[in-house]
């Protein structure tokens, strides 16, 4: 079964850099989250949209910005990287459901700022 | 204070016993729970969901959701080493739509041999 699909799996920059990474979702899913792990740390909410528009806004940067095409795939964009933007960053997918939003994970993209 | 808060661990049981983890959450809103279940420097994998009171089994898992107690559990039962990994408790605070998971810190568990 196709999955989440994310790019660059891994990825370093220097302080100041710009990265974008690119979260392709399970076909027909409408739903796309991005999540930041740092090392030890629990996964935390950064945005989500549902039909191409913001759906949910979580403790995301103004340093960051995000979009959804009209493939649904998305797109985190990093500005003025910083070192503590180092970590795992994951993006799910979800169908749109009514009582529970089950979302799955791509395997994430890591990273690294020097 | 976190909204979903878990007991970090090491949570350590023998092979073959019941592996019991918990977690609370502030939000009564709250409509539906996850356990997710995550191996180091791996993607979070879903174990189950629930959003009814009373329990729910899919094979050795078994998750339980006490709404009016603000919690849910997840048994793990005949624990086997590859159950050894950090379980994530996420909530979905407004229930339904686009909104983000919420996360609790999540319980490393360790299953002896």
């Amino acid at each position: 079964a196709a999955g989440v699909i994310q790019s660059p799996r891994h990825l370093i920059k220097e302080k100041r850099e710009t990265a974008t990474l690119k979260c392709y979702p399970i076909p027909r899913h409408d739903t796309v989250y991005w999540y930041q792990q740092g090392p030890g740390q629990d996964p935390q909410f950064l945005i989500s949209f549902y039909e191409k528009m913001q759906s949910d806004k979580g403790s995301i940067p103004d340093r960051f910005s995000a979009q959804q095409f009209s493939d649904y795939h998305s797109e985190l964009n990093m500005s003025s990287l910083e070192l503590g933007d180092s970590a795992l960053y994951f993006c799910a997918s979800s169908p749109h459901e009514v009582e529970a939003n089950v979302l799955t994970f791509g395997a994430g993209s890591r990273l690294t700022v020097l | 204070q976190k909204e979903v808060e878990q007991n970090s661990g090491p949570l350590s049981v023998p092979e073959g016993a019941i592996a019991s983890l918990n977690c609370t959450y502030s939000d009564r809103g709250s409509q539906s729970f996850f356990w997710y279940r995550q191996y180091s420097g791996k993607s979070p994998e879903l174990i189950m969901f629930i959003y009814s009171n009373g329990d729910k089994e899919d094979g050795r898992f078994t998750a339980q959701l006490n709404k009016a107690s603000q919690y849910v559990s997840l048994l793990i039962r005949d624990s086997q080493p590859s159950d050894s990994a950090t379980y994530l408790c996420a909530v979905n605070l407004a229930g339904g739509g686009a909104d983000g998971l919420t996360f609790g810190k999540g319980t490393h568990l360790i299953i002896q041999p």
